[in-house]
């Protein structure tokens, strides 16, 4: 079965850097994979996600990486802001249908 | 994306009472509807997928009979736990489908649930 890793389970970054959030998964049997963002009781935010075709995708702040033989996934920030601040899941899905399975999650940090 | 709203945002109750979570998308007709849970400083674990007029699809582990749901409109779910336990105490949030990116889900706000 398809496992999502996220070895670091907290980063600070100073304000104005770049994060760096890093997922490690173990099959190539996926479609997407997403990131989320989340605050404490609250929900999940959706922030950007990369099919399983492509190596790259940007959008505003947020760009993800995939590296399909390195099976790992990154999530970079760039400028950070303290509203950033937040714990980030990446996700990922196979097909329209499925559900998501979830990492560990990394608390981000930002320190002002 | 979507809009999905979740209520209770707190609930506490005493062990052995059913609490009822409602899960509404406000801006289109959600016919999957899915349920997770996140126990504290672990990941989100998928319960169960609800689906409108039909059954639920529960995940390994989890007890159909415990958590109940109904998906019996295209913009409600519902998620009951019947006889609760402090063991269940957990944040349970819903989530729906995109319209047009089907691969993206979107939450709600989560409920926390506080079994005495």
């Amino acid at each position: 079965d398809q496992q999502v890793k996220q070895n670091s389970p907290s980063l600070s970054v100073q304000e104005g850097r770049i994060s760096i959030l890093n997922c490690d998964y173990t099959n190539s049997m996926f479609d997407y994979f997403l990131w989320y963002k989340k605050y404490p009781a609250e929900g999940p935010t959706f922030l950007i996600s990369i099919s399983s075709i492509k190596d790259k995708n940007e959008d505003g702040r947020f760009t993800v990486f995939l590296n399909k033989s390195a099976k790992h996934l990154s999530l970079h920030i760039v400028p950070s802001q303290p509203g950033d601040s937040a714990v980030y899941f990446c996700a990922y899905s196979r097909g329209g249908n499925e559900k998501l399975t979830f990492g560990t999650g990394t608390r981000l940090t930002i320190i002002p | 994306g979507a809009v999905v709203s979740q209520h209770p945002s707190r609930v506490i109750c005493k062990s052995g009472t059913s609490v009822k979570i409602e899960c509404r998308s406000l801006d289109f007709q959600a016919t999957t509807m899915f349920w997770y849970r996140q126990f504290p400083k672990q990941s989100l674990m998928l319960m169960a997928t609800s689906n409108e007029g039909s059954k639920a699809t529960y995940e390994q582990g989890v007890e159909k009979d415990k958590f109940l749901i109904n998906h019996a409109s295209l913009t409600l779910s519902t998620l009951t736990v019947t006889s609760a336990h402090p063991e269940d105490s957990s944040f349970y949030i819903c989530s729906v489908k995109g319209v047009l990116a089907k691969n993206i889900q979107y939450f709600g706000a989560g409920t926390r649930l506080s079994v005495l």
